[in-house]
């Protein structure tokens, strides 16, 4: 078995504030995601990696920087935070792109 | 563009009761994947289809899966409180990987 670990759980930023969320998995797995989900909807790709130094922007990727570090991390830059956003960001792993993923518990961002 | 749809958007039962989610797909696939994801947690599967099987089983879960008609059902029997989520299907033959707004089931006491 393996985790997904994102950090922070929660991040409250402010207008224009740059932020970064950071995702772990210790399964060995060469694909990594990041996902939006907003309140009571679906989950909307932002980007994915399908192997170390690889970057593919998804249907969001607009506002957003991404930084596949090494196999195990993926973060996520929020390039100009907007004012009243409130999201769930969802980061998660599977063996190759077409696999099953395994989700991490997500951090919520609150923009004030 | 969304690819792979569930309906109803929301539903209810009571616990005992046996309830049937609904996905329609615009893609011929190699697999559907069925996912969950209670309040508070990132999703998880339940089950993958591939595009040659015509049910998978786990446990109290059971999928089917119409090529022809490209769509595909999530059936959940004596259901529990515990099984209040969203429930998504996932179309995996997409090059871009896509989770539509799911089905809100609610398991009443």
């Amino acid at each position: 078995g393996g985790i997904i670990t994102q950090t922070p759980k929660f991040l409250i930023g402010q207008e224009g504030q740059k932020l970064t969320l950071k995702c772990q998995q210790n399964f060995n797995h060469d694909t990594m995601y990041w996902y939006r989900q907003d309140s009571g909807k679906g989950l909307r790709l932002i980007y994915y990696s399908i192997t170390e130094n690889d970057l593919q922007k998804g249907d969001l990727s607009e506002g957003y920087d991404a930084s596949r570090e090494k196999k195990s991390s993926f973060s996520l830059t929020v390039t100009s935070a907007q004012k009243n956003e409130m999201a769930v960001f969802l980061c998660a792993s599977s063996p190759g792109f077409q696999d099953t993923q395994y989700f991490g518990p997500g951090t919520r961002l609150l923009v004030l | 563009s969304q690819l792979a749809e569930e309906n109803p958007w929301a539903l209810s039962v009571h616990e005992g009761e046996s309830v049937t989610v609904n996905c329609s797909y615009k893609t011929s696939i190699t697999a559907l994947q069925w996912y969950r994801q209670k309040s508070g947690e990132g999703p998880a599967q339940l089950i993958l289809i591939r595009s040659n099987e015509r049910e998978k089983r786990n446990g109290r879960l059971r999928a089917t899966l119409d090529t022809s008609s490209q769509s595909s059902s999530l059936s959940i029997t004596a259901t529990r409180c515990e099984d209040t989520a969203v429930y998504f299907c996932v179309d995996t033959n997409a090059y871009k990987v896509i989770f539509g707004k799911g089905t809100h089931l609610h398991v009443l006491p």
